[in-house]
């Protein structure tokens, strides 16, 4: 069965940075693209990031662009999300999610927390 | 910028119909797929509708999804509710002009 299994949260300093794990198995990683999908206490669900099953292509929200690096290594079935000059705004669960051909979001990780505070 | 509108709450009682709608702010709601995700509270969303109209196995025939051209809209029913349907229901959608993934803001279902 997909598993994806996020690691690396955790309190952070403003302006600090953060480095973010999602780990797949239960599924052809190398086939399929990958994203990040946020969501801040009490709030909505807001897509952060998105790369291409070969890495080729990479699209990030405008909240994060130029802040954010998303990432993967099919070799070791690991999605990245490197995190710079992180704010208080910043502070969510992030969600690993499996990317499906028709453009969903098919299977969900259970999530990182992630906190931006002095 | 491409974005999806839900109301914010909604309620019914056990065993009724209630259907949640999704407008799209601009272009044809058409041109891309649209899904529904449940989120009950403390967990990860899990998909309950995807490509308009899709049920993925293991969800009930209760939920079912639709398109309606003339308002540009997307709308989730859920039928003989249970009181294990409350949960926050998000629409999603992808924006073709800027690649981007565009979720709606998402409406609260209480079932009581």
């Amino acid at each position: 069965q997909v598993q994806l299994v996020e690691s690396g949260g955790g309190v952070v300093q403003p302006g600090r940075s953060l480095r973010l794990s999602c780990a797949a198995s239960g599924f052809t990683f190398s086939s399929y693209g990958m994203h990040w999908v946020r969501q801040a206490p009490g709030r909505g669900l807001e897509w952060v990031a998105f790369i291409s099953y070969d890495g080729s292509k990479k699209y990030y929200a405008d909240s994060v662009k130029g802040r954010f690096t998303i990432s993967r290594d099919n070799s070791k079935n690991t999605i990245w999300l490197q995190m710079n000059s992180l704010r208080a705004e910043d502070t969510a669960v992030y969600y690993c999610a499996k990317g499906s051909t028709g453009g969903n979001f098919d299977y969900w990780g259970q999530g990182t927390l992630v906190t931006v505070s002095s | 910028n491409f974005m999806l509108t839900q109301s914010q709450s909604v309620s019914e009682s056990p065993g009724k119909t209630v259907t949640i709608s999704c407008t799209g702010s601009s272009g044809s709601i058409a041109s891309n797929y649209v899904q529904w995700y449940q989120q009950r509270p403390g967990s990860a969303p899990t998909t309950v509708i995807f490509e308009d109209n899709q049920r993925p196995s293991g969800v009930p025939d209760r939920f079912s999804g639709s398109i309606d051209n003339s308002s540009n809209s997307a709308s989730l029913t859920i039928s003989g509710l249970k009181t294990e349907d409350e949960a926050d229901y998000y629409c999603q959608s992808y924006d073709s002009s800027n690649p981007h993934w565009v979720f709606g803001g998402g409406t609260k279902l209480t079932v009581l």
